[in-house]
Order: C-alpha cells, then structure tokens, then sequence
C-alpha cells in the first residue's frame, strides 16, 4: 500500500516570493507517478506538475517545479514568484503505474500568500 | 474546451431521501472516479469505472452506488443519506492505462450535499 506524508498543514508566503512544500512517501512499487494538486477555496482541483519516478529529472512547470529524491522518497513542491492566486490546497499524490488507479492524497497543504 | 462537468454545483437533500449527483465528461476517458471530500481532508476514493467495469473501494458504504450508462457519463446514487454524507463529492475521469499521461486524473468542480 502507498502512504503520502504532508508535514506543514498551513504555510504563509509573501508575494513574489518562494516557498517550499514538503510531501514524502512510501510505496513497494517500482513504477509509480507522483503529483501535486491544487484546489483554490471553493473551486476545481487542477493539476499543478507531474513526476514520473523513473525519470531522474526533476520536473518543471512555469513557476512550479519539484525537487524529487527517490531514495528518501520525497517529492516537494517549489513555487517562484508566488502570486496572490496560488493561495490554495496543495495535496501531493501519488499512483502505482499499470493496473492500480488508485491516487494515493496526503492530507493537504494550505498555502496563503499574503499581499 | 475538453471537461469534466458536474450537476448540480451544490445539492439539498432530506436524511434519509435517496439523491442522484451526476457526471459527465467530453474527454473520452475510459476510466471515472468518485471521491467523497469532507471539510479540510484528502479526497477519498469510493469507486471507479474501467470502461465499464465496477471497482468499488473496500470500505465504501452500501449506501453509495454508481451508474455508468455510456462513455460520458457516471451518476453517484446515495440510497438513504445520513449527516454523515455531507460533503463535496468530486468526479475525475484518466485516459486509460499505460503511462503516467493516461494516468493522471482530471477533477470536475465537485457538488457539494447538503443533508438536512
């Protein structure tokens, strides 16, 4: 069975600045996606950045990108230049490729950034 | 543009009177999902469809069962709803298998039940 391990509930950043949320996880599987969410209050949930654990590479996406290490089973998110909406839910997940849908969610992230 | 849709955005309903959420989709994704979300928590999986094949999650209750009649559309039925399922349900649909661009999940905007 996957677990996913979100450690900071809420974080605070100022505009324009950095910030770094935690996700670890356990997983016996040696193919599996990991993913980074975001559900703004009262709207959709929309895929922020994706990581497929075989590629060394860390993904990027624009202002997000992820620093994953594989051995220590972690998988953060880095946002550049936070904006006033990227204040949001931010849940890490993950899935085992092939047969097993099943997307694995730590518990959130509440991300405020602050004018 | 290509979604997933979900009516009504918010639904009222009686303790104890069956209620029908729906789903649909225009992305011909073979595989649907139905996650119960409550205030503040991970969404949590009730089941899916592999085309049109039923997988329902362990611990799902019989109370809540679902309906895929064709490609782009999936209903969540909830026989007798208690105040415990108040909550925001979210549908989610992936392309199919094989690769994490089939795998990842597309999430429609959720109805969010009332249960009075």
């Amino acid at each position: 069975a996957q677990t996913v391990t979100q450690s900071q509930p809420e974080m605070s950043v100022q505009e324009a600045e950095t910030v770094t949320l935690s996700c670890t996880y356990d997983t016996s599987e040696n193919n599996y996606y990991l993913f980074w969410y975001k559900q703004p209050p009262s709207r959709q949930m929309i895929l922020v950045i994706r990581q497929e654990a075989y590629k060394q590479q860390n993904a990027t996406e624009n202002r997000f990108s992820v620093n994953f290490q594989k051995a220590a089973k972690s998988f953060s998110l880095k946002i550049s230049d936070s904006q006033l909406g990227d204040t949001a839910m931010y849940f890490c997940a993950s899935t085992s490729g092939g047969s097993n849908y099943k997307l694995t969610f730590g518990k959130g992230t509440l991300l405020t950034v602050n004018p | 543009d290509a979604m997933v849709i979900q009516n009504p955005r918010y639904q009222v309903t009686q303790f104890g009177k069956p209620v029908t959420l729906s789903c649909s989709q225009t992305l011909n994704h073979n595989v649907m999902y139905w996650y119960q979300q409550k205030s503040s928590q991970a969404p949590k999986l009730l089941f899916h469809y592999y085309d049109k094949d039923f997988n329902n999650e362990a611990d799902t209750p019989d109370n809540f069962q679902s309906r895929r009649p064709n490609t782009s559309f999936c209903f969540l039925d909830i026989r007798s709803p208690g105040l415990g399922d108040a909550a925001m349900y979210l549908c989610a649909t992936s392309r199919d298998r094989g690769g994490p661009e089939y795998e990842t999940q597309y999430f429609g905007p959720g109805t969010r039940l009332l249960v009075l």
